[in-house]
């Protein structure tokens, strides 16, 4: 499975666009890259997935270049209530191995005025 | 319509008493999972489901017992509880064509 990394923690203030970078350096080939959200005393909530290149929702965008060694979430003009915890992922959500999708210690953004 | 759901939200017991989590989802979802999240927030898989049966033990202790009485349920029976036991746990489904999980709003377990 492949392990990932991202920043323990981030500030932004209202209105910017956060960027956040996750390393899955072992990456396999049918691994897909998902990013949750979570709110305190909630479960969490999923954000975006995507293969490769740039995925693109409501919420947020997802850059992965083309090594896929890497990928970044884009959420553009944050708000207080982004503030949250958010997780990157890697798994194949087609054979199985999405059960064994293993958390991080996700980044923590903390977003004020 | 909550989609997952999971009951009590709160339990406070005693060390060595044993206790059950429910959780139902509505979404007809094959697979559910347990998942426990620490104090410092790590969320770690316990098991997963597929269609009432057992895929994933993640070196659980055998204290712990899921139980799947249909495809929409996935129970948690915990024995002779430990204070390490102290955790939120979240049950989740996952959707057969992305495996987008969806979880429940969490049970937090205080083991005293």
């Amino acid at each position: 499975l492949a392990k990932t990394t991202q920043p323990i923690s981030m500030d932004s203030y209202e209105g910017q666009e956060v960027n956040i970078t996750c390393s899955h350096n072992n990456i396999a080939t049918n691994d897909y890259i998902t990013w949750y959200q979570q709110f305190p005393s909630q479960g969490p909530r999923f954000i975006i997935q995507g293969y490769k290149t740039k995925v693109t929702n409501e919420v947020a965008s997802l850059f992965i270049p083309a090594d896929r060694k890497s990928s970044t979430l884009s959420l553009p003009r944050v708000s207080l209530s982004d503030t949250a915890v958010y997780y990157c992922l890697v798994g194949d959500p087609y054979t199985g191995t999405a059960s064994k999708l293993t958390f991080g210690t996700g980044t923590r953004l903390q977003v004020t005025l | 319509d909550t989609a997952v759901s999971q009951t009590p939200k709160y339990l406070v017991t005693q060390m060595g008493n044993d206790k059950s989590i429910k959780c139902e989802q509505n979404l007809g979802h094959d697979t559910m999972y347990w998942y426990k999240q620490d104090s410092k927030k790590f969320l770690k898989i316990m098991f997963s489901y597929n269609n009432k049966e057992l895929i994933i033990n993640e070196t659980v202790p055998n204290r712990f017992s899921p139980k799947s009485p249909d495809k929409a349920h996935l129970n948690l029976h915990i024995n002779s509880l430990e204070l390490g036991d102290s955790a939120v746990y979240f049950c989740a489904s996952s959707h057969p064509g992305t495996g987008e999980l969806f979880f429940g709003e969490g049970s937090r377990l205080t083991v005293l």
